[in-house]
């Protein structure tokens, strides 16, 4: 969806490094989400975010910090990458007003590597 | 937690045949079950959703049905073609407060 931008679309890193995700939206939506996929692991919940000054937990939260610096952008940092973070990085969002509260719309995703 | 199984991981059709996927959820209060398709290289998208008040709903070749009772839920797609060949994702959520819980995804193939 073009309303969900995501840079990079491709990145490549070494072991130790630190690296950061970004994610911006244009649908003045007030949640936000970064979800990680692997071949056959479906997508897991990292992070989420319900307003600016709200962070939680997902599923799969260690080894990686999130900050929502504004309504419109969420940022996925891992403090020092570790070759089993090598995957496919999904930003989300979606609005808690009006009757679809629970339909998320994705951005197009991030492809990471750590050697 | 909410707990999605999916299955089958992968499948392969020929072209305008059908295909079924199905799902199963483990909580009781999960009422919105959405269905996601992911092209290569794209993000999902939504193709369609159902929620807990009805047992199923259709849009043109793709349907849903929800079945409360025994915790499972279906995509079904007619006259496939080889544009439907992606990989497809159900969910569910307990409450509009809580995020998606997704299953770990089924890879369509359709054979001209």
């Amino acid at each position: 969806d073009a309303d969900v931008t995501q840079t990079p679309r491709n990145r490549i890193t070494k072991t130790g490094k630190r690296i950061m995700l970004e994610c911006s939206q244009t649908k003045g939506h007030d949640r936000m989400y970064w979800y990680r996929q692997d071949p056959g692991l479906g997508l897991r919940l990292i992070y989420y975010s319900f307003d600016v000054k709200d962070i939680n937990k997902g599923e799969i939260s260690d080894g990686y910090s999130v900050s929502r610096q504004a309504q419109a952008k969420f940022s996925l940092s891992l403090e020092s990458a570790i070759p089993n973070q090598t995957a496919l990085y999904f930003c989300a969002t979606s609005d808690s007003s009006g009757r679809a509260v629970n339909e998320q719309f994705f951005g197009p995703g991030t492809r990471l590597t750590v050697l | 937690g909410e707990n999605v199984e999916q299955h089958p991981s992968t499948l392969s059709v020929q072209e305008g045949d059908s295909a079924v996927i199905k799902c199963t959820y483990s909580d009781s209060a999960s009422n919105y079950f959405p269905w996601y398709k992911q092209e290569l290289g794209k993000g999902p998208q939504l193709i369609i959703d159902i929620r807990s008040n009805v047992g199923e709903k259709k849009d043109q070749r793709i349907a849903v049905t929800l079945n409360k009772t025994a915790k499972h839920f279906s995509l079904h797609i007619t006259e496939t073609q080889p544009e439907d060949s992606a990989v497809y994702f159900c969910a569910a959520s307990p409450s509009g407060n809580t995020p998606l819980v997704f299953g770990k995804g089924t890879r369509l193939s359709v054979i001209a």
